[in-house]
């Protein structure tokens, strides 16, 4: 399997510009996990998915954010406006749960590194 | 209290040396448990996942977990330049998300 592919892998935008963010997860999961990490803050989750269904966003900083799945293989992170606080590593996962056949494990895509000018 | 604690400072242990990493976590229903390697720039990476109380091993590492302390820990034996990175722990919460230590920061001495 190729893994969580992410796209792109750096952005770099202007502050006020709509960035959007791309996953495909590894085929077969049923979960699929949005993550920004910072040196401050760590790994935060943002939102995840269960079925392409939002299941739990409130992570989600702000409504500058919003995430999509609109089928089992892609899903989008958008922020709209930009600003340079949102400068960070996006990370994308996908996992398969126990009582599905799976280990719990989220395997992590190479990630998306913003920056916002 | 946090989820997930990784309450030790950047470890450096000379080449050949065990290194060992703790962490603690509080929600005691936690299921199952993982250690995850991060290169700086990349992604994180499972090292290994366990379930049981215990030990288990995985050529160099062993992670052992005891529900009782909601203690979970790692162990590097024979540390190598390349085990350089930090690990982070993380715990399965009852809604199938991970929460997520901040790592702690190994670095092996030649």
């Amino acid at each position: 399997d190729a893994g969580v592919i992410q796209s792109p892998r750096h952005e770099v935008t202007e502050m006020g510009q709509e960035v959007t963010l791309r996953c495909k997860p590894i085929s077969g999961h049923d979960y699929l996990f949005w993550y920004r990490q910072t040196m401050m803050r760590g790994l935060e989750l943002l939102i995840y998915f269960n079925n392409n269904v939002p299941i739990d966003d409130s992570g989600m900083p702000e409504d500058r954010f919003s995430a999509k799945m609109p089928n089992a293989s892609f899903s989008t992170l958008k922020i709209q406006p930009s600003e340079p606080r949102d400068s960070a590593v996006y990370f994308c996962a996908s996992s398969l749960p126990r009582d599905g056949g799976g280990t719990d494990t989220q395997y992590f895509g190479p990630g998306t590194r913003l920056t916002v000018l | 209290q946090k989820e997930v604690e990784q309450n030790s400072g950047p470890l450096s242990v000379p080449e050949g040396a065990i290194a060992s990493l703790n962490c603690t976590y509080s929600d005691r229903g936690s299921q199952s448990f993982f250690w995850y390697r991060q290169y700086s720039g990349k992604s994180p990476e499972l090292i290994m996942f366990i379930y049981s109380n215990g030990d288990k091993e995985d050529g160099r590492f062993t992670a052992q977990l005891n529900k009782a302390s909601q203690y979970v820990s790692l162990l590097i034996r024979d540390s190598q330049p390349s085990d350089s990175a930090t690990y982070l722990c993380a715990v399965k919460r009852g809604n199938n998300r991970l929460a997520f230590g901040k790592g702690n920061q190994v670095v092996v001495i030649p």
